[in-house]
């Protein structure tokens, strides 16, 4: 499987600012998602990344608040802005290979907003 | 009501012990399912997939879906410390990993 690089690992930010989270893959991959995981809820899928075009965003998720970058094959950023309290959770870079079936994860982004 | 219910515990077994943990979903065109496994400060790892009603093994871990009942369940034997971690099932309508729902997570302590 994939070696998925997430940075940075964790970190504390003042509200009102924007953080930008970076995922590298050591291969090129069909397709990265980004998901957030809040305390006590489920994995909740924000965003597919797609190469070379705007992500795709699911319900309750907008390009304003989480806008997503992919230049190519095996980098995406997401930024999350404006942050609030409310957006301290787990953000995780995911992609999938080869036949697409199979999930993979980065070891995932601890953001605590103050 | 949530689509896909996992009961987020904590359970706490002693080593050795048969793990069962389970998920249940209201959605019955869920068709693949899925168990992650995932330790504390690291991502999600993926433990089994399985295909429709039926039983997988790999290992010490067994996988068993029941459409019927839209029920799934993971089986862990002898189960070891190094088990201890959380414990996401998923589902999805494809075959393709998009569009992945998870449930909540049950937190599994193995005491030595």
């Amino acid at each position: 499987s994939a070696v998925i690089s997430q940075k940075p690992s964790r970190d504390i930010c003042q509200r009102g600012t924007s953080l930008t989270i970076q995922c590298q893959v050591d291969s090129q991959v069909t397709m990265m998602f980004w998901y957030r995981q809040q305390p006590g809820q489920s994995l909740t899928l924000i965003a597919t990344a797609n190469q070379g075009s705007e992500a795709t965003y699911e319900s309750g998720f907008v390009i304003d608040k989480f806008p997503i970058s992919r230049p190519n094959l095996t980098f995406s950023t997401l930024t999350v802005s404006n942050m609030s309290p409310e957006d301290s959770s787990i953000y995780l870079c995911s992609v999938t290979q080869g036949g697409n079936e199979k999930l993979f994860f980065g070891s995932g982004t601890q953001l605590s907003v103050l | 009501q949530k689509e896909v219910e996992q009961d987020p515990g904590p359970l706490s077994v002693p080593e050795g012990a048969i793990v069962s943990l389970n998920c249940t979903y209201s959605n019955s065109a869920f068709q693949y399912f899925m168990w992650y496994r995932q330790y504390s400060r690291k991502g999600p790892e993926l433990l089994m997939y399985t295909y429709s009603s039926g039983n997988k093994e790999d290992g010490r871990f067994t996988a068993q879906v029941d459409k019927s009942s839209k029920y799934i369940s993971l089986f862990i034997r002898d189960s070891q410390p190094s088990d201890s971690a959380t414990y996401l099932c998923a589902m999805s309508l494809y075959q393709g990993a998009q569009k992945l729902v998870f449930g909540q997570g049950t937190r599994l302590t193995i005491n030595p």
